[in-house]
């Protein structure tokens, strides 16, 4: 089975800062996707971004980017020029491709919450 | 329009009680899903529904029943419940099962 594990519960960062998340997983499994969710105090989970573990360019979304290292099974969530707005619990998020009955499936991590000070 | 709803944003309701949840997208996705999510836990998978056909069972209490009347429309049929399924329901919705996920904003369920 896979696992996702984020190993900073929280983490603080000023505005205009540049921030990273940490996300380690383990499969055994070679066609995969990864995803960072956000999860702002409104509660609804909002996609940030996707990577395709086929790719080896990284993602990236305007001021989101990611860090993937395939062989170290590392997905890092860098924010630049962080903005209050980017207050929230992160989700990292892993899913199979496809496989009937399992694709659907999305193993998440325990989360990162993020704090943006003035 | 490109986002998943979900009615209502917030249920109180006793152990004895029959309500249910909605969600509804019309963004044409054949694949919809129940989520429960505890205060600081991740989001755990319920049910999967792919072209309105349950997918997925992931062995969850007979008192929760879902329903897919039609590609657009998900319903989660609550009876009997217990205040530890007290938690946040979200909603997703994606083109099929093989796409990411797009979430509603949640209701909040609360059993006296």
């Amino acid at each position: 089975a896979q696992t996702v594990t984020q190993s900073q519960p929280e983490m603080s960062v000023q505005e205009a800062e540049t921030v990273t998340l940490s996300c380690t997983y383990d499969t055994s499994e070679s066609d995969y996707y990864l995803f960072w969710y956000k999860q702002p105090p409104s509660r609804q989970m909002i996609l940030v971004i996707r990577q395709e573990a086929y790719k080896q360019q990284n993602a990236t979304e305007n001021r989101f980017s990611v860090n993937f290292q395939k062989a170290a099974k590392s997905f890092s969530l860098k924010i630049s020029d962080s903005q209050l707005g980017d207050a929230a619990m992160y989700f990292c998020a892993y899913r199979s491709a496809f496989k009937a009955g399992t694709a659907s499936k999305l193993t998440f991590g325990t989360g990162t919450r993020l704090q943006v000070t003035l | 329009d490109t986002e998943v709803t979900q009615t209502p944003k917030h249920l109180v309701m006793g152990m004895t009680n029959k309500k249910s949840l909605k969600c509804e997208q019309h963004m044409g996705h054949r694949a919809m899903y129940w989520y429960k999510q505890k205060a600081k836990k991740p989001p755990e998978l319920m049910f999967v529904y792919s072209y309105e056909k349950l997918s997925i069972n992931e062995s969850v209490p007979s008192r929760f029943s879902p329903e897919c009347p039609n590609s657009s429309l998900l319903n989660l049929h609550l009876h009997a419940l217990q205040p530890e399924d007290s938690a946040l329901y979200l909603c997703a919705s994606s083109p099929g099962i093989s796409y990411e996920q797009y979430f509603g904003p949640g209701t909040r369920l609360t059993v006296t």
